[in-house]
């Protein structure tokens, strides 16, 4: 059974970087045709997808948060990452790590996700 | 940016109903939708794939359709633990963009 879980600061103070990372076990982060996502969700709000990445390093990023969000892998350790700079209040969510299904090598949704950590961006 | 609007955004219904949840996109986006269930506190949870494939596990009462434009969700006789927020997500191109949300409230 695959597990995602989520770990780094839940408080960063405004104009300074976010740094979570994902922790995959119960399986390899390599292994099978998956994609590994972050998403997002504000206290009481909405779902919003921030970027996601194949172990082979390639990446797709939500042009809102483009210029300011880096996703990286580490196979050896069956880890990834998030870093979100210039953080401000609005970054103020329930961040979750994801992994996504394909279904005729299409990524199809997310069957797995972690529990999520709050980050809270405040002085 | 593909635009997902769920209507209606809240739907009161009582235990045994049978309910639908539309998602519309505002282009083509083919098959590429899926739709999850989220309770208070919790991460969502996968119910439907490609628009209309049940997830393993997932309660047969749950069924989606659609293609294109026009879906829906439906679930044939409500359970006391449907009561719950639901999402629909499309994956035809980036970002992947979430509908706002329907909340089902117990009548």
């Amino acid at each position: 059974q695959v597990q995602l879980q989520e770990s780094g600061p839940g408080l960063v103070k405004p104009s300074l970087t976010l740094s979570l990372t994902c922790t995959v076990s119960g399986g390899s982060i390599s292994s099978g045709s998956y994609c590994w996502s972050w998403i997002r969700q504000p206290a009481g709000k909405g779902l919003e997808w921030i970027g996601r990445i194949y172990t082979s390093g390639s990446t797709n990023y939500n042009p809102s948060l483009k210029s300011r969000v880096t996703i990286s892998v580490d196979t050896s350790k069956n880890q990834f990452s998030l870093k979100l700079s210039s953080v401000t209040a609005a970054d103020t969510a329930i961040y979750y790590c994801a992994r996504s299904l394909y279904y005729y090598d299409s990524e199809a949704g997310v069957d797995y996700w972690g529990q999520g950590t709050l980050v809270t961006v405040s002085s | 940016d593909i635009q997902l609007t769920q209507s209606p955004s809240f739907l009161s219904a009582s235990v045994g109903d049978r309910v639908t949840i539309t998602c519309r996109a505002s282009q083509d986006i083919s098959s590429y939708l899926a739709w999850y269930q989220q309770k208070p506190g919790k991460a969502p949870k996968l119910l439907i794939y490609a628009a209309s494939t049940l997830q393993s596990g997932v309660p047969s009462r749950f069924s989606g359709s659609g293609s294109g434009t026009e879906f829906t969700l439906t679930i044939s006789s409500l359970q006391p633990e449907d009561f719950t927020t639901y999402y629909c997500q499309q994956l035809n191109s980036y970002p992947r963009t979430f509908g706002q949300g329907t909340k089902l409230e117990i009548k």
